[in-house]
C-alpha cells in the first residue's frame, strides 16, 4: 500500500514550457486535491476533483489544468510555465468530503526559470 | 466563505516545555476543524480533527485542541515536547463539502 504517490519529485523548466504533474492514490479514494506550498502562505488549493471524471477548481486555479481519467490518478498541467509557479506541489486524497482525513503526497518541487 | 489565521509564525520552546500554538478562523457556518504536521522534507499528515461533540480533541503524538465557539478558536497543545516535534503545523477549516482552508502555518522548533 503505497498510499499517494507523485511524480516526478524535482522539476526544473524555463519560462513557456509545458509539463504534467502525475499523482496516484492506491486507497480507493474518491475525492483528490493538488494544492501548492510557498513560503508564508499555507496551503493553496488549485483544483480538486470528487469523483472519476470530474474536475472543479480551487482558490488559485489559473495557469493550470488538471484530469481525473481514472479514479486512482489525478494530473495537473501547467500549459505555458511562468516564475510565479515556482512552488512545491503536493497532492491529497480522501474516502469521502472535506471532513474526512486527507492523505498528502510527498509533494513536487518545480522551479521555474 | 472561511478563514483560517494562525497568529504565530514561529515558536520556539525547549525539550520538555509545554506548547501551545494558536488558531482563529472565521466562518458563516458551521465548521470542522484540523491540525496537521509537516515534517521536514515530507507531505502533512493529520494530527487530529473536529468535527463535533466534545469540544477537546485528543491526537496523536500526545497533541491535544480545544474547540472555543465563543472565540472562535482551535488552539493546539502539547504538555512536554520532544525533540521530534519540530516540524510546522498548519490549522484548518472547512464550511463546504469539498474543500478546506489551511492557514499559514508555524514552525515549531525545539531547543535541547
Amino acid at each position: 500500500n503505497a498510499g499517494v504517490t507523485q511524480t516526478p519529485k524535482f522539476r526544473v523548466l524555463k519560462t513557456g514550457q509545458s509539463m504534467t504533474l502525475l499523482c496516484a492514490q492506491d486507497m480507493n479514494h474518491e475525492y483528490m486535491y493538488w494544492y501548492r506550498q510557498d513560503p508564508g502562505m499555507g496551503l493553496r488549493l488549485i483544483h480538486y476533483s470528487v469523483g472519476e471524471g470530474t474536475t472543479a477548481k480551487g482558490e488559485v486555479p489559473d495557469g493550470y489544468n488538471v484530469s481525473r481519467l481514472k479514479k486512482q490518478n489525478f494530473l495537473l498541467g501547467l500549459e505555458s510555465a511562468a516564475p510565479s509557479q515556482t512552488s512545491v506541489y503536493f497532492c491529497a486524497s480522501s474516502y469521502s468530503d472535506s471532513t474526512d482525513t486527507q492523505y498528502f503526497g510527498p509533494g513536487t518541487r518545480l522551479t521555474v526559470l | 466563505a472561511q478563514s483560517v489565521t494562525q497568529l504565530d509564525s514561529q515558536v520556539p520552546v525547549f525539550e520538555e516545555a509545554p506548547v501551545e500554538l494558536r488558531c482563529n478562523y472565521s466562518s458563516s457556518v458551521s465548521v470542522y476543524l484540523f491540525w496537521y504536521v509537516q515534517y521536514p522534507n515530507q507531505g502533512l499528515q493529520l494530527l487530529l480533527k473536529y468535527l463535533s461533540g466534545s469540544t477537546l480533541v485528543k491526537g496523536i503524538n500526545g497533541f491535544e485542541a480545544e474547540f472555543n465557539k465563543s472565540q472562535t478558536s482551535f488552539h493546539l497543545r502539547k504538555p512536554s515536547v520532544h525533540i521530534s516535534d519540530t516540524a510546522e503545523y498548519f490549522c484548518a477549516v472547512s464550511g463546504s463539502a469539498s474543500k478546506i482552508i489551511f492557514g499559514s502555518g508555524t514552525r515549531l522548533s525545539i531547543r535541547p
